[in-house]
């Protein structure tokens, strides 16, 4: 069946850092692809998007690129801020459902 | 809008008791889901509806019922709740298939059960 599978956390950078976060996927047709952020206490956010090979989503900084050849979706900032810190969840569609990977804490420190 | 929203926000039950989770959304959704999050596990789908009117289950369903009550309501009931159940409980709605896979999924604010 579709799953995901993202990096074993938790993470810890330095302001200013670079953020690699790694995400890949298993899937019998051509999903879409997520990535969702977490802050403490609150409910998952979409971050950004990707819905068909060679998509690049992005926003706040943060970027992705679906590679079929590789099954992948990384996610990567170039200089992370304390305020990035948080958890981070892959995820595709497939079917009528949604999946998730177990997600990784990031923790930013000044 | 206020988007998806969840009550209560805390709630704790001693084992046996039973609850039911409410849940709505503003958006016009077609289709609506329950997860639990629990640490480690990352987020696994207990029930969801992919349009009004139908039910299915999801990867961890035992123990739970859901209603899709309306297009606006999904709600999770737990007849006779165990500690096992201690979970964050998160309810999503999505617009539902899109020109190229499921439309992205908005969440609700959590709750957060504790059963003794």
């Amino acid at each position: 069946g579709d799953s995901v599978t993202q990096m074993e956390g938790p993470v810890t950078l330095s302001e200013e850092a670079f953020l690699t976060i790694n995400c890949t996927y298993t899937a019998t047709g051509y999903p879409s692809l997520f990535w969702y952020v977490q802050y403490p206490g609150e409910g998952l956010q979409l971050l950004l998007k990707a819905t068909k090979a060679d998509d690049k989503g992005s926003n706040k900084g943060f970027e992705a690129t679906y590679r079929k050849e590789t099954t992948s979706f990384h996610l990567e900032k170039g200089s992370v801020q304390v305020s990035d810190s948080a958890v981070y969840f892959c995820a595709l569609s497939g079917g009528n459902q949604f999946y998730f990977g177990t997600g990784t804490s990031l923790t930013v420190i000044p | 809008n206020a988007g998806v929203t969840q009550t209560p926000k805390f709630q704790v039950l001693k084992t046996g008791q039973s609850m039911t989770l409410q849940c709505a959304q503003d958006m016009n959704h077609n289709s609506m889901y329950w997860y639990r999050q629990d640490p480690g596990m990352g987020l696994r789908l207990i029930y969801y509806s992919a349009s009004e009117g139908t039910t299915d289950k999801g990867e961890v369903p035992n123990g739970y019922n859901v209603s899709r009550l309306n297009k606006r309501e999904f709600s999770l009931r737990l007849e006779s709740a165990a500690p096992s159940q201690t979970s964050v409980y998160f309810c999503a709605s999505s617009e539902g298939w899109g020109g190229q896979g499921l439309n992205e999924q908005f969440f609700g604010p959590g709750t957060r059960l504790t059963v003794l």
